[in-house]
């Protein structure tokens, strides 16, 4: 089945840690996205690339990198440069290009610091 | 700017009912998207329907439909008949276009119950 799989489910940080976020789609969408979720809270956007090789911050990239060497996956790296890093995290990938392209979401991974 | 504004943190409804889930935007493009989600406590970010800015028809997808108002920059989820499942967080969304590129900007979400 096509779709986006989001590693781990729940994830455990050090205060120091660098931590990486794994995001893989197997639907052949050019555009991936990267949000931040707190409780209660609406869906702000971290980074985001319309196609290989190519990326773009979005409005709280501040201690975060991503890289996306394939057109299937995009990786995201909490560094430790991000202060306050416990959150939910979601990846979605859309079709690049026209508006009726609604964004697919994965499962979602669970950051914690402790 | 570009900007989502959902002003209900909450609503609360009875099985059956119908419920209005209000959102408004604010974009200067001609051209853009809008979508709804639904979010459950799991997490995971369900699609339930999309209203394009030169759809002269509000959209419909079975018991979702979008009361879309171009003038008023606004794009309303209507549920009829809401079932206990319904019960979730419900996001709007935008696609906009920002230097060739398209992201999606999101509201602060509603959170709606269903009371039996």
């Amino acid at each position: 089945d096509g779709g986006i799989t989001q590693s781990p489910k729940y994830l455990f940080r050090k205060e120091g840690q660098n931590v990486t976020l794994s995001c893989e789609q197997n639907l052949n969408h050019d555009a991936m996205y990267w949000y931040r979720q707190d409780p209660g809270q609406g869906l702000r956007l971290i980074y985001y690339s319309q196609i290989v090789n190519d990326f773009q911050k979005g409005d709280i990239a501040e201690g975060y990198s991503v890289s996306r060497e394939k057109k299937e996956s995009f990786p995201l790296t909490v560094t430790s440069a991000q202060k306050n890093p416990t959150a939910f995290y979601l990846c979605a990938s859309s079709i690049y290009g026209g508006q009726r392209t609604e964004a697919f979401f994965g499962q979602g991974t669970r950051l914690t610091v402790v | 700017a570009q900007k989502i504004t959902q002003t209900q943190p909450g609503m609360f409804v009875q099985e059956k009912e119908a419920v209005t889930l209000d959102c408004t935007y604010d974009t200067s493009d001609q051209s853009y998207g809008l979508f709804w989600y639904k979010q459950p406590s799991s997490g995971e970010m369900i699609f339930l329907i999309y209203q394009g800015s030169y759809d002269e028809q509000n959209a419909t997808e079975g018991r979702y439909s979008l009361n879309f108002q171009k003038a008023r920059k606004s794009a309303n989820l209507v549920i009829s008949a809401s079932q206990l499942g319904d019960s979730a967080m419900y996001f709007c969304a935008m696609r906009v276009k920002i230097q060739g590129a398209q992201k999606l900007v999101f509201g602060q979400g509603t959170r709606l119950t269903i009371n039996p």
